[in-house]
């Protein structure tokens, strides 16, 4: 099956601007979603396909995909953007949704 | 606004069955898959089934297959996951969550808030 491959943490000042990497081989020709995860709460969406935002997501969040790695890119960090992020694939041979592993964001 | 709320889970015996149930609103339920995704105990996501928008195809992850059954009632704007032969591996929080549309392969656009499953003597 299609590994997707995530920094288990990224940590990152307040105001800065963190990068969450998302890898797999020839990831670009997949769509690739980004989920927030905060503790007792539920997933929520941030980015579908590669780089599209759904509503009521901060134009802070966006995301690009090329190659074998997959961004996420949070500009202008707040306290409230700590979280764990999940990036999301569609594996074609499987034919089944794939996470990666998640990478911890820690606000300084 | 799109509601999904999760009900059945608990603490069950090693070998024993729970079913869970998602009550869904605020969409049109059969314009949509439907998935059931789980969170163990200090690990990451994990996709455990999904279901089509009739109900007439559903796939299941390696780790549940022969074990769970993901099921929907469109008249009831309802989704379930029979979880028979439980294990304690099968420990998680269990999300209902909708698909972006009716389509099989995509992302998971709403999430509901969970529900705790937890396997142990």
């Amino acid at each position: 099956s299609y590994v997707v491959t995530q920094p288990p943490s990224v940590s990152v000042a307040p105001g800065k601007t963190a990068k969450i990497t998302c890898g797999g081989n020839d990831i670009g020709s997949k769509g690739v979603h980004w989920y927030q995860k905060k503790p007792g709460q539920a997933p929520v969406l941030v980015i579908y396909y590669d780089g599209g935002r759904p509503s009521g997501i901060p134009e802070r969040f966006s995301g690009s995909n090329s190659g074998n790695t997959a961004t996420l890119t949070i500009g202008r960090v707040e306290a409230g953007d700590e979280a764990d992020y999940y990036c999301q694939v569609w594996d074609t041979d499987s034919d089944r949704p794939m996470f990666g592993g998640g990478t911890k964001l820690t606000v300084l | 606004e799109v509601q999904l709320v999760e009900s059945g889970g608990g603490l069950v015996q090693p070998g024993r069955s729970l079913r869970l149930s998602c009550a869904a609103s605020g969409f049109t339920f059969d314009d949509y898959v439907m998935h059931w995704v789980r969170q163990a105990p200090g690990k990451g996501l994990e996709w455990v089934s999904g279901i089509s928008w009739n109900g007439a195809s559903a796939d299941y992850a390696d780790s549940v297959k022969g074990r769970f059954t993901i099921s929907r009632d469109n008249a009831k704007n309802s989704l379930h996951l029979q979880m028979d032969s439980l294990r304690p591996e099968d420990t998680a929080f269990y999300y209902c969550t909708k698909a972006y549309s009716s389509s099989w392969s995509g992302y998971f656009q709403d999430w509901g808030q969970g529900t705790l499953v937890t396997v142990s003597s």
